[in-house]
Order: structure tokens, then sequence, then C-alpha cells
């Protein structure tokens, strides 16, 4: 079984600063990983994804994630915060082979303070 | 072209109704996943369609769940004799089936049961 956990439910940096935001998973398997973004009132948005290709994944809006299979960790940054960033952020896990869905991290609330 | 659109945005309803929620999914894409956000339990999957395989029904909560998918497009997730618990934002996803498949998720449908 796969899982997925987000260290942190709240996270609050100040604009300008580093956003880090965990992501450790459990896979029997080797995964595909995601990082999903949720503004409130919509669906999510697909920030970034590692495929079994380069372990340092580039995203939009600034964000990266590296995936550590050590570590089993796929940690998301960003070197400066802006104000719009202020979401929920969700890592997610899937297999490459056979099921399909998605297993989802409880999420992290991001909040900027200006 | 379009996203994923879901309907109605918000219902509201009565213990013991039933209700249909509905998803078109991004033209051309086969796959289509129903998942539910909730408070207590996080983000979690419901069902998946591929083509014409037989869905995978794996995260459905109860019997009173049901969703089909009419000509491969079209889905409704039908939830039968509705219970507070029930009470969640059913989030509907679609993909092309290529390796490894990115997700679109639509605004999600808010079902309040009273």
């Amino acid at each position: 079984a796969q899982s997925v956990t987000q260290l942190g439910s709240h996270v609050s940096v100040s604009e300008g600063a580093l956003v880090l935001l965990r992501c450790n998973y459990s896979s029997s398997v080797p995964p595909y990983l995601f990082w999903y973004v949720q503004y409130p009132n919509q669906g999510l948005q697909l920030l970034l994804k590692y495929t079994s290709a380069a372990t340092l994944v580039k995203g939009i809006n600034g964000f990266e994630a590296e995936f550590k299979k050590s570590e089993t960790s796929f940690h998301l940054t960003k070197p400066s915060a802006h104000m719009s960033d202020a979401a929920e952020y969700f890592c997610a896990v899937r297999q490459i082979q056979g099921a399909q869905k998605l297993v989802f991290g409880q999420g992290t609330r991001l909040t900027i303070n200006p | 072209g379009a996203g994923v659109s879901q309907s109605p945005s918000n219902k509201v309803t009565e213990k013991g109704k039933d209700v249909e929620l509905r998803c078109d999914p991004i033209s051309g894409h086969t796959a289509l996943y129903w998942y539910r956000q909730s408070l207590g339990q996080g983000l979690e999957f419901l069902i998946y369609f591929q083509g014409n395989s037989a869905p995978d029904k794996s995260g459905l909560p109860s019997d009173r769940f049901s969703a089909e998918r009419t000509g491969g497009s079209v889905s409704t997730l039908t939830i039968q004799r509705t219970q507070q618990e029930d009470s969640a934002v059913y989030l509907c996803a679609s993909s092309l089936v290529v390796t490894p498949g990115e997700q679109f998720f639509g605004p999600g449908t808010r079902l309040t049961v009273l």
C-alpha cells in the first residue's frame, strides 16, 4: 500500500522568505510523485511531477522539488515566497504500473506574511 | 480547450435523499476519476474509469455510492440515502492514459447533507 505524509498542516513564512513544504512517501514499488496546489474554492492544479527522470523537478510559479529515494522524500521548495503563493498544497503518489489512483497527503496550508 | 467541469457547484440536500453529481471531462481524455475531499478524511479516491474496462471501485465507501460513465465521456456519481457524513467536496479529474497521465481536476461539487 502507498501512503504520503506531509509534515506540518500549517506553514507560515514571510514574503520573500524560503518556502519548504515537506513530503515523505511510502511505496512498495517505484512511484510517480506529484505536488498539487489548491486555491480557495477551486480544484487542484498540478505544480510539478516526478516521473523517474531527473530527480530535481522544476514546476510552475518558481516551485521545485527534489526526489530523494534514500530518504523517501519529495519536499517542495521556492526560494522567495510571494503573497500569491498562499494556498493549500498536496503531495500525492501513484504507482508507475497498475492502479492509476492518486494517494494524497493531508495537505499543508501555506500562509504568507507581509 | 475547456477544462473539467462539474455540476452543480453546490448541492444542499436532506438526510435520506438521493443526489447525482455530474462530471464532464476534458474532450479526448479516456480516464476519469472521482475523489472526495472532507475535513476529517482529506482527499480520498473513490472510483476510476478507463475506456471500456471495468471501473476500479475500490474507494467507494459504501454501497450507497455508485457511478457510471456513459459513452466514455460524462460521468455521474450517485449517492443514495445520503447521510451527514457524506458532506464533502466531490472532485472529478480526467487524464490521457499516457504514463504518467497528469490528472486535471474540476472545481468540485460541495455537498451539504442536513
